[in-house]
């Protein structure tokens, strides 16, 4: 299977929470991140976390990682038209690598009024 | 011009031809990227270059041929490509100084249609 793996699609009423979950496999991973893409534009990166620790808090944005269970999840508070996106969770595998990330195939979330 | 650019932002070529890909950074990163991107997989990295150096091939084929002339620009060449080389790709940098964090910068892409 792939080693980053996440939800095609999410559908959400504007004003309401997102979450968008992400599961990886490499237990020696260091960082994981979060990036946005826009139709017709690149990745942009939205935040990312250190294997550390468990929850980091920027504005509207919440990440939490649970290390035991692989598992990576990013909230979207007050959700905003302009939140809708493909939305990738990326990882890097290990600390020797740092500059090689894996991605998974990214969650289209689709904000709805 | 900030950021990371790609050019061409579309290109249509036949599978006879011959194109290339640019793009620059003007981050001051030292690490650049070819990344190809198809709808609904996971981005693929394609190649890896630290300080000019190429560090990563990942089993790319031989019709995409990268360099790297300096730290600010990658080309990516391209000749007798096929249909299903049809795809995004996307360039991105980063600083490898040891800051830990590796982020990578993406440039909007090239969309590349081969007929």
């Amino acid at each position: 299977g792939e080693d980053v793996e996440q939800s095609l699609f999410l559908s959400v009423r504007e004003g309401d929470s997102s979450v968008i979950n992400c599961t990886y496999t490499d237990s020696s991973s260091t960082y994981l991140y979060w990036y946005k893409q826009e139709p017709g534009a690149g990745l942009q990166l939205l935040t990312y976390i250190f294997s550390n620790m468990d929850m980091k808090q920027d504005q509207r944005l919440t990440v939490l990682l649970n290390k035991k269970d692989k598992h990576l999840s990013l909230r979207i508070a007050d959700t905003q038209t302009g939140d809708s996106a493909i939305y990738f969770c990326a990882e890097s595998p290990s600390r020797s690598n740092d500059y090689k990330l894996s991605f998974g195939a990214g969650t289209t979330v689709t904000v709805r009024a | 011009e900030t950021g990371v650019t790609q050019t061409p932002r579309h290109l249509v070529m036949g599978m006879t031809n011959k194109k290339s890909l640019k793009c620059e950074q003007h981050l001051g990163h030292n690490a650049m990227y070819w990344y190809k991107q198809s709808a609904k997989k996971p981005l693929e990295l394609m190649f890896v270059y630290n300080f000019k150096e190429q560090t990563e091939n990942n089993s790319v084929p031989s019709r995409f041929s990268p360099e790297c002339p300096n730290s600010s620009h990658l080309f990516l060449h391209l000749h007798t490509l096929q249909p299903e080389d049809s795809a995004l790709y996307l360039c991105a940098s980063s600083q490898d100084g040891g800051s830990g964090s590796y982020e990578q910068y993406f440039g909007p892409g090239t969309r590349l249609t081969v007929t």
